[in-house]
């Protein structure tokens, strides 16, 4: 059963960093380009960028870029998103996918909360 | 950034009626390659989103055949055959031809 297991959500203050984390299971993490994906509470789906399969090679939402990056682990079969200066506007769930490919596997989702 | 506008923002059906929700695009998703890079997905109450169709026209894995895709270069349709309950959730198209991918806002399928 392929599984995505997002963690590392939760509340804090503006300004603050924090890394969200995803383990995949079920399928060949290390063939897959990966995507963070965020929905916010109004239900607006926004993608935030992806990485190669190999870790080589990633891409960013131009609006996000100095912000946020994204990493992963192969042999940890992870996934992550370093989220640095946070600001109320990234309260959101942020969903790790395979956007890109025709198997699109989505994780359950981890919810961050901005607010002092 | 490509801009994906859905219609309706909501829609209320009969169970074992059909249903029909409409995405355009700003611009054509068709690539060169003859793909028209335009996507459904479902998230049904409390959980994730689910692939529906990729592609335009390609079911996705486990998704049942009441589900079609269909489009042109710009405009696209889902239709869903037969509602049933299961069927109930927010639907939302997305393209990938492009960076960033973009998705459109959403239309809230509920039953009568």
């Amino acid at each position: 059963e392929v599984q995505l297991v997002e963690s590392g959500g939760g509340l804090v203050q503006p300004g603050a960093s924090l890394k969200l984390s995803c383990v995949a299971s079920g399928f060949t993490f290390s063939d897959y380009w990966m995507s963070w994906v965020r929905q916010t509470p109004g239900k607006t789906m926004e993608w935030i960028g992806d990485i190669k399969y190999d870790g080589s090679y990633t891409n960013y939402a131009p609006s996000l870029k100095n912000r946020f990056t994204i990493s992963r682990d192969n042999a940890k079969s992870t996934l992550y998103l370093q989220m640095s200066n946070v600001r109320s506007e990234d309260t959101a769930t942020y969903y790790c996918t395979s956007l890109r490919h025709t198997t699109a596997y989505w994780g359950q989702g981890t919810l961050v909360t901005v607010s002092s | 950034d490509i801009v994906m506008t859905q219609a309706p923002l909501s829609v209320s059906v009969t169970p074992g009626e059909s249903a029909s929700i409409s995405c355009r695009s700003s611009k054509s998703l068709l690539h060169s390659n003859g793909i028209t890079y335009v996507y459904w997905y479902l998230q049904k109450p409390g959980k994730s989103p689910q692939l529906l169709i990729y592609r335009m026209s390609n079911l996705a894995s486990g998704v049942p055949d009441r589900f079609s895709g269909s489009g042109s270069e710009t405009d696209f349709t889902l239709k869903i055959s037969r509602v049933e309950a299961e069927d109930v959730g927010i639907y939302y198209c997305g393209q990938l031809l492009e960076n960033p991918p973009t998705f459109g806002g959403g239309t809230k399928l509920e039953l009568k």
